[in-house]
This record gives C-alpha cells, sequence and structure tokens, in this order.
C-alpha cells in the first residue's frame, strides 16, 4: 500500500538553528501539505504546495518557514532560526486531488531546546 | 472561516458499545475527512466524504450536506479503537482545517 514518509522520527535542535523536515509523498500526488500539532492541541494547517510552489498558507507560516520539492519527489520544510515554541510534531500530507483522500506521514517531532 | 466542531471532546465507553462522534462544519466546507490519531501520534485517513455514507468493517461515517453534520460510528467497540478521532474540513481553498479532536477510550 502507498504511504508517506517522513524524515527524521525525532529531531532536537538548539534554539536559533536551522532545521529541516523531510516528507517524500505518494508518487503520483499532486497536492502536498504540512500540518503542525503542538502537544495537547490540536492539528493546525500551516502550508498547501501545488504544481510546484505555494497555493496556500496559514498565518503560522512567516518568513522563518519555507517548503521545496527539490527533486520531484522529496518535499521538504524548512525552520530558518527555530524557537522554543516551534517544538511540536510536524506532518506531511499528500492528496492525489483536491478533496479527496489525505495520505499522512507519521509525523517528525520537533524539540527545540 | 472555514471552521469544523467535534463532540464530545472525550468519550470512554465499555466494550462494545456503539460508539458515535459528531462533528458541524461551517459553509465553506465541502468534503469531509475522519481520521484516527494513535497514542503514538501518527494520523490515519478514514474516510473521506462529500455525500451519503460510507463504511469500513466495524466503521460507518455519514454527511448530512444540508445540516452541515457528519457522523462517525464504531459498532462493537473494541479497546483497540482508542485513540483520538479528528473530524477535517476541506474546501474549494487549499487546506483543510481540523476538529480538536475527540479521544475515545474503550474499556475492556
Amino acid at each position: 500500500e502507498p504511504e508517506v514518509t517522513q524524515t527524521p522520527s525525532h529531531q532536537v535542535t538548539q534554539m536559533g538553528q536551522e532545521v529541516i523536515l523531510r516528507c517524500v509523498p505518494i508518487s503520483n500526488h499532486l497536492y502536498f501539505y504540512w500540518y503542525r500539532q503542538i502537544l495537547g492541541q490540536k492539528v493546525e494547517f500551516l502550508v498547501s504546495f501545488y504544481n510546484n510552489e505555494i497555493s496556500e498558507k496559514s498565518e503560522i507560516f512567516d518568513d522563518q518557514f519555507s517548503v521545496e520539492r527539490p527533486d520531484g519527489s522529496n518535499f521538504t520544510l524548512k525552520i530558518r532560526s527555530t524557537k522554543l515554541e516551534d517544538s511540536a510534531m510536524y506532518f506531511c500530507a499528500s492528496m492525489g486531488e483536491m478533496n479527496t483522500e489525505a495520505f499522512f506521514g507519521q509525523g517528525t517531532r520537533l524539540t527545540v531546546v | 472561516k472555514n471552521e469544523v466542531e467535534q463532540s464530545p471532546q472525550n468519550l470512554t465507553a465499555q466494550e462494545g458499545e456503539f460508539i458515535t462522534i459528531n462533528c458541524s462544519y461551517s459553509v465553506g466546507i465541502s468534503a469531509l475527512h475522519w481520521l484516527q490519531q494513535h497514542p503514538g501520534g501518527g494520523i490515519v485517513s478514514l474516510f473521506m466524504l462529500s455525500s451519503g455514507k460510507k463504511k469500513h468493517g466495524r466503521l460507518i461515517a455519514t454527511i448530512n450536506i444540508q445540516e452541515k453534520h457528519s457522523s462517525l460510528h464504531i459498532t462493537a467497540s473494541h479497546p483497540r479503537d482508542s485513540a483520538v478521532y479528528i473530524c477535517a474540513g476541506g474546501g474549494r481553498d487549499d487546506k483543510i482545517i481540523f476538529g480538536k479532536g475527540t479521544r475515545l477510550h474503550i474499556l475492556p
């Protein structure tokens, strides 16, 4: 069964450092998403990506965040200068077409210390 | 602004009971996802609905478009069904809005 894979599963980083979270979406999917979930809170939308560009982003997705699809398979989320409040579980998801079933990765737990 | 409201927030039931989790959503949402989040954090898609009813094993999801309401039912519940169940809505804009989730605990 096709699946979305995310690496690493857990990352600990010093405040102010850059992190790159990686995702491999399902190969024939066209829509890609990043979400985050702060411990004990609900899942929040960060950004969507279609046709090699950002299609929607939330207020959370400020200049510290960026996304890329560098090689046609990986989909990355970069946080330039991490803050303590960036500590969360980050989920990648992909969809074949808009408003069809979403497939989620297992998440990357980011801990900023 | 798209919104999704779920109830109840927490639900504890005995093994074998019929479970219902409810979700109300706002006007801009046209597709409704039911997701399951395991204790380890991973999210699994259970259903995507834009109309009618879907069934998979002991899980049933229904949606009433006029009332903007969806329900997730679990028949013959089992302790392994214990998880957080999340309702999430998608609309014409390209994002999914998540409900706060319902924490289900099935007692043996």
